[in-house]
């Protein structure tokens, strides 16, 4: 069994103030690893597409890094916005799985 | 164009129905993945089709049957489904089966009576 594990489930952050979140996946058989946000009623809505040990991507205030070695890959969420409020997954691919975590559920007080 | 569209939308069906899930994409996307989602889970993997061939079958029942007529579509098929199969179906697609962003439809919330 594949454990994608995402902590933690749900968080609650003030407007402005910055945020992260994690990511834990195994660490053999790597191939990919994606975040995506999921807000109620909507599609999940691809963030980043990660795959090289150490890779850092950013999109605006929400970045992500990435170790393949260990095993885990944290999102971050800077000056956090009440739009920020939505469900995080990440999900790993491997040689011929893709498995979704449980997600992080984010939701921001104004 | 950076749409998934799947219909029906919403679909109630009793046990001994056939029925069809569609789902089209026009980006030239060659991957195509169906998934299952039940409340208050994560989507979980149900088939990947890549170049129109099946990649992946996660060990689903045959009550399931997908079918990728072209590079556009992607149908699943019901049959003899169980109340248990309720769920939202996503239907998503990607430039390569893994390794890119997957752009997801909206869903069809299926009930099975």
């Amino acid at each position: 069994i594949l454990n994608v594990e995402q902590s933690p489930q749900s968080l609650h952050v003030q407007e402005g103030d910055s945020t992260n979140f994690t990511c834990s996946f195994p660490s053999s058989n790597f191939y990919a690893l994606h975040w995506y946000r999921w807000e109620t009623a909507k599609s999940p809505e691809a963030l980043f597409v990660m795959t090289l040990n150490g890779d850092e991507k950013k999109k605006g205030r929400i970045s992500a890094t990435l170790n393949t070695k260990e095993g885990y890959s944290y999102l971050y969420i800077k000056g956090s916005q009440p739009e920020d409020s939505a469900t995080y997954l990440c999900a790993f691919k491997g040689a011929q799985k893709l498995v979704f975590g449980q997600g992080t559920r984010l939701t921001i007080n104004p | 164009d950076t749409e998934v569209t799947q219909t029906p939308k919403h679909l109630v069906m009793g046990m001994t129905n056939k029925k069809s899930l569609k789902c089209e994409q026009h980006m030239g996307h060659r991957a195509m993945y169906w998934y299952k989602q039940k409340a208050k889970k994560p989507p979980e993997l149900m088939f990947v089709y890549s170049y129109e061939k099946l990649s992946i079958n996660e060990s689903v029942p045959s009550r399931f049957s997908p079918e990728c007529p072209n590079s556009s579509l992607l149908n699943l098929h019901l049959h003899a489904l169980q109340p248990e199969d309720s769920a939202l179906y996503l239907c998503a697609s990607s430039q390569a089966w893994g390794f890119a962003e997957a752009f997801f439809g909206q869903g069809t919330r299926l009930t099975v009576v």
